[in-house]
């Protein structure tokens, strides 16, 4: 099933630890994209990667990092300093192209604090 | 910025009623606008953009940039189209740009027999 893949489906962060989000695509795309949903808010766009070893902040990057050291590979932590990281993630890839390109999205997963 | 408002977080219809989802947006620039669904268990997926023109599923979408709005429409709602959905606007249209979208709050639809 090709597509993106992201792990794990739900994950428990404790107060004080950083987590790492993982999310992979086989769709040799090189745009990949972290969006926050919570409910009553849509979805919120964390961090943005158009290119390999270049990623650019969202709307609500606090509190959160990146590396796009492989185009196949966008992984996500949430650092102590995100204060409300319960929410559900959803990693989205696309290819660019004249702005009208779609979204191709993973199955997201689901972070909660103990 | 940009900023895109759907008015309403839960929409109710009968099957074979029709149904609008209400989607207005705000941007100084040419929008690029899509609406995406998520049906229940499954993953998130683009439904149709305006710069396409067409119709999937039934549904239909108007870009009015006098009253910015871009509303979705099906003229026979049927079971199967209860969903989430989302009405999207991309910030970098034009040009050789990527998929950096705002969305909005989503709108829940929910079609009864």
């Amino acid at each position: 099933d090709g597509g993106i893949t992201q792990s794990p489906k739900y994950l428990f962060r404790k107060e004080g630890q950083n987590v790492t989000l993982s999310c992979e695509q086989n769709l040799n795309h090189d745009a990949m994209y972290w969006y926050r949903q919570d409910p009553g808010q849509g979805l919120r766009l964390i961090y943005y990667s158009q290119i390999v070893n270049d990623f650019q902040k969202g709307d609500i990057a606090e509190g959160y990092s990146v590396s796009r050291e492989k185009k196949e590979s966008f992984p996500l932590t949430v650092t102590s300093a995100q204060k409300n990281p319960t929410a559900f993630y959803l990693c989205a890839s696309s290819r660019p192209g004249q702005g009208d390109e779609k979204l191709f999205f993973g199955s997201g997963t689901q972070l909660s604090v103990l | 910025a940009q900023r895109v408002t759907q008015p309403e977080k839960l929409l109710s219809v009968f099957k074979g009623a029709p149904v609008e989802l209400k989607c207005n947006y705000s941007y100084s620039g040419s929008p690029e606008l899509f609406w995406y669904v998520q049906y229940s268990r499954q993953r998130l997926q683009l439904l149709l953009r305006h710069i396409s023109r067409e119709s999937i599923k039934g549904f239909t979408a108007d870009l009015n940039k006098g009253e910015t709005s871009f509303h979705l429409k099906k003229p026979f709602a049927q079971e199967e189209d209860s969903a989430m959905y989302y009405c999207a606007l991309n910030a970098n249209a034009g040009g050789t740009s990527y998929g950096k979208l705002t969305f909005g709050q989503g709108t829940i639809l929910t079609v009864h027999p």
